[in-house]
């Protein structure tokens, strides 16, 4: 069973447009939780880490929450521009060393 | 400036084969690790290490051997290639180990295996 699920797994949106992304876990311990994006071919880069039960956190156009009861967590990009297109990662850590990985959503942003 | 320089960018091997993976950061940070990630599928965690030491080996295989000479040097030797070993190799570094330290990445190694 996959432990780190991510909805939708790929998203058009008009540039300028807002969206979220979702990520539900069911892993355990759930330390902490990050986001990352990954442009084709390239590294990730590290967007945001949410570590306390209802965290909040924003990054720029980028806000992420965290709920540790519903094991879920949301990625809102606002006035989302073209080089927004980009895989986002949900990764949840166990508070070692391990982290588990999503699967990703793809995001495309249209002119 | 990549903070995180992997060496190479891509390579190609054949079956059996032996190549190392190279991996230097310049942030001065004391914990390294590495990832591999195959074609349409999550990224996952090989090793960790931290102040040159081995924390966690989440490798199966002891084909896959991590190599530090230097605190800001972690090498990943593979040797008795598999097509299976293809993937995109990353390496990535932290301050400090474990906890919700930021993750700093190279920008990968792709492996292709013949």
């Amino acid at each position: 069973k996959t432990q780190v699920e991510q909805s939708p797994q790929s998203l058009v949106v008009r540039q300028g447009e807002n969206c979220v992304l979702q990520c539900n876990y069911s892993v355990t311990p759930d330390n902490h939780l990050r986001w990352f994006k990954q442009d084709t071919g390239k590294g990730l880069v590290s967007l945001t880490v949410l570590v306390h039960e209802n965290d909040k956190t924003s990054n720029g156009r980028y806000s992420a929450t965290l709920d540790k009861d519903a094991k879920h967590s949301t990625l809102h990009i606002t006035a989302t521009l073209l080089d927004d297109t980009a895989t986002y990662i949900c990764v949840v850590g166990l508070g070692n060393y391990q982290l588990i990985w999503g699967s990703g959503t793809k995001l495309i942003i249209k002119p | 400036d990549p903070k995180i320089i992997q060496k190479p960018k891509y390579l190609v091997a054949v079956t059996g084969s032996e190549k190392i993976l190279i991996c230097e950061q310049y942030l001065g940070h004391n914990a390294m690790y590495w990832y591999r990630q195959s074609a349409k599928k999550p990224l996952e965690f090989m090793f960790s290490y931290s102040y040159q030491k081995l924390m966690d080996n989440q490798t199966a295989s002891s084909r896959f051997q991590p190599q530090s000479s230097k605190k800001n040097h972690l090498d990943l030797q593979i040797t008795a290639l598999k097509p299976d070993d293809s993937a995109t190799y990353f390496c990535a570094s932290s301050q400090d180990p474990g906890g919700a330290e930021t993750l700093y990445f190279g920008s990968g190694t792709r492996l292709t295996v013949l």
